[in-house]
């Protein structure tokens, strides 16, 4: 079957350093995205990744290793707006989105 | 702004009385997807039309119906709601299915079933 690994909750503090991890194994690849969800509200797109390496966009990073089914997204200098579910998301071999079940994150003062 | 819209943001219904949500998009991609979404859980997905092409998940249950009449819009029909399709519905839209392209998603109609 195909399954997306990602901690279920994480805290933080304001300011600091956060990565948060992502294991999947999927029939196929074609891209992995991230994906940042507010309580109550809708996903929205963060990063996408298609090949090894790191890909930075301001004060987030995402990063994947195909070799090893992994993915993690950095965020920096955390802001408390940036308390939410944090979701990856893996393009199968017929390009439908697997989801995992999102990393809520907690971030205190 | 180009926007994928859902109505309504809340729906209250009762048990075993039909309910259909709608979504509409401006963006003219031509991918629209329809997802369940409960606390805490992964998105389901339910269905998606590339275009016209309807595409239903094999474990979508047969109480879950949905039309595309247009690029535009696209509706989710509940024929007989019952306490556990209590969740939140999420339509969301692509460009394309193929890699690169990332969905865009609507506000979400919260269900409530009484």
């Amino acid at each position: 079957g195909q399954n997306i690994d990602q901690p279920t909750e994480m805290t933080a503090t304001e300011g600091a350093i956060v990565q948060i991890n992502c294991t999947y194994q999927t029939s196929g690849f074609n891209g992995l995205f991230w994906y940042q969800q507010h309580a109550g509200e809708a996903p929205t797109f963060l990063s996408y990744n298609v090949l090894d390496g790191l890909e930075e966009k301001g004060r987030f990073s995402s990063f994947l290793s195909r070799s090893k089914g992994y993915s993690y997204l950095l965020l920096k200098e955390l802001q408390m707006k940036d308390s939410a579910s944090y979701l990856c998301a893996v393009k199968d071999s017929n390009y439908q989105l697997i989801w995992g079940a999102g990393t809520k994150l907690i971030i205190k003062p | 702004d180009a926007m994928v819209i859902q109505n309504p943001r809340y729906q209250v219904t009762q048990f075993g009385k039909p309910v259909t949500l709608s979504c509409s998009q401006t963006l003219n991609h031509n991918v629209m997807y329809w997802y369940q979404q409960k606390s805490s859980q992964a998105p389901k997905l339910l269905f998606h039309y590339y275009d016209k092409d309807f595409n239903n998940e094999a474990d979508t249950p047969d109480n879950f119906q949905s039309r595309r009449p247009n690029t535009s819009f696209c509706f989710l029909d509940i024929r007989s709601p019952g306490l556990g399709d209590a969740a939140m519905y999420l339509c969301a839209t692509s460009r394309e299915s193929a890699s690169s392209y990332e969905q865009y998603f609507g506000p979400g109609t919260r269900l409530t079933v009484t």
